[in-house]
C-alpha cells in the first residue's frame, strides 16, 4: 500500500510562474515531512521539510504547507526557473520511534523557458 | 563535508552471482541507510543503521539480502543468489539521526542478465 502519494506523475510551468506540487499520506502517525529533488544519475538532493505541528515553512523560492486534517501537503516553486527541472519527490518519517523515511512515486516538473 | 560516497557505480551481473555494494557516509553521520529505487518508483527502504546497530529491516526485504555496518562507518550491502527482479539503482544515505534530512550518495546501478 502507497502510504505516501504523489497521483501527478508530470507537470510543467513556465519560467517565471508558480509550480504546486501535491502529497497526500494515509498515515496518521507520521509526523515530519521534507521534499527532496532528484536529477537524473544522482540521488536525491534535500530541499525543504516541514514538522506536523506548523503549517507552513519557508525557504527563499521554496514553501511547503501542510494541512494536517486533510493528510495533505504541496511544495509551491515560485517563481519557477529551468534548473527546478526534476523529480521532486514527498517524503515522511514514520514517528512512534522509528526513522524509516517513505517516499512517494514522484513528480516530474518541467519548466518551460 | 564530502557527501556520501558509493561503489561501483555500475555493476552486471549474471543470474546467480553474488553481489556486494560499498557506502561510505559523511563522517559525522551516525546514521545510515539503504534504499532501492527503480524505473518510475521512489526510493524504497531497505535497512537502516544506528552506529553499527541495524535497527530497522523493510519486511519486503529477502533473506538474500544482507547489511552489515561494522564499527558504525561504511556499510555493504550484500545481494546473493542475484535474481533479474533485483535489478534496480541501490542507494545510501547518511544523517545525523532523529528527523534531520538523509544525504544520498549518487547510487550503484544494479543489472542482473
Amino acid at each position: 500500500d502507497q502510504q505516501v502519494k504523489q497521483n501527478s506523475p508530470s507537470l510543467s510551468v513556465q519560467e517565471g510562474r508558480i509550480s504546486i506540487l501535491n502529497c497526500d499520506y494515509t498515515n496518521s502517525m507520521f509526523d515530519y515531512f521534507l521534499w527532496y529533488k532528484k536529477y537524473p544519475a544522482e540521488g536525491p538532493t534535500f530541499l525543504i521539510s516541514i514538522s506536523s505541528i506548523k503549517d507552513k515553512n519557508e525557504d527563499g523560492r521554496f514553501t511547503v504547507f501542510l494541512n494536517k486534517s486533510a493528510k495533505h501537503l504541496s511544495l509551491h516553486i515560485v517563481p519557477s526557473q529551468p534548473g527546478d527541472s526534476a523529480v521532486y519527490f514527498c517524503a515522511a518519517f514514520s514517528g512512534a520511534g522509528s526513522y524509516q523515511l517513505t517516499f512517494g512515486k514522484g513528480t516530474k516538473l518541467s519548466v518551460i523557458p | 563535508d564530502t557527501g556520501v560516497s558509493q561503489d561501483p557505480r555500475h555493476k552486471i551481473t549474471k543470474r546467480g552471482q553474488n553481489v556486494t555494494f560499498r557506502c561510505d557516509p559523511i563522517s559525522e553521520h551516525n546514521r545510515l541507510y539503504w534504499y532501492r529505487q527503480t524505473l518510475g518508483q521512489g526510493p524504497e527502504f531497505l535497512t537502516y543503521f544506528q552506529n553499527e546497530a541495524q535497527l530497522e529491516k523493510s519486511r519486503l526485504l529477502s533473506d538474500r539480502f544482507s547489511a552489515e555496518r561494522p564499527k558504525g562507518s561504511f556499510s555493504t550491502l550484500e545481494i546473493q543468489r542475484t535474481e533479474q527482479g533485483d535489478s534496480a539503482m541501490y542507494l545510501c544515505a547518511s544523517s545525523y539521526g532523529g528527523y534531520s534530512p538523509l544525504h544520498f550518495g549518487n547510487g550503484t546501478r544494479l543489472t542482473v542478465t
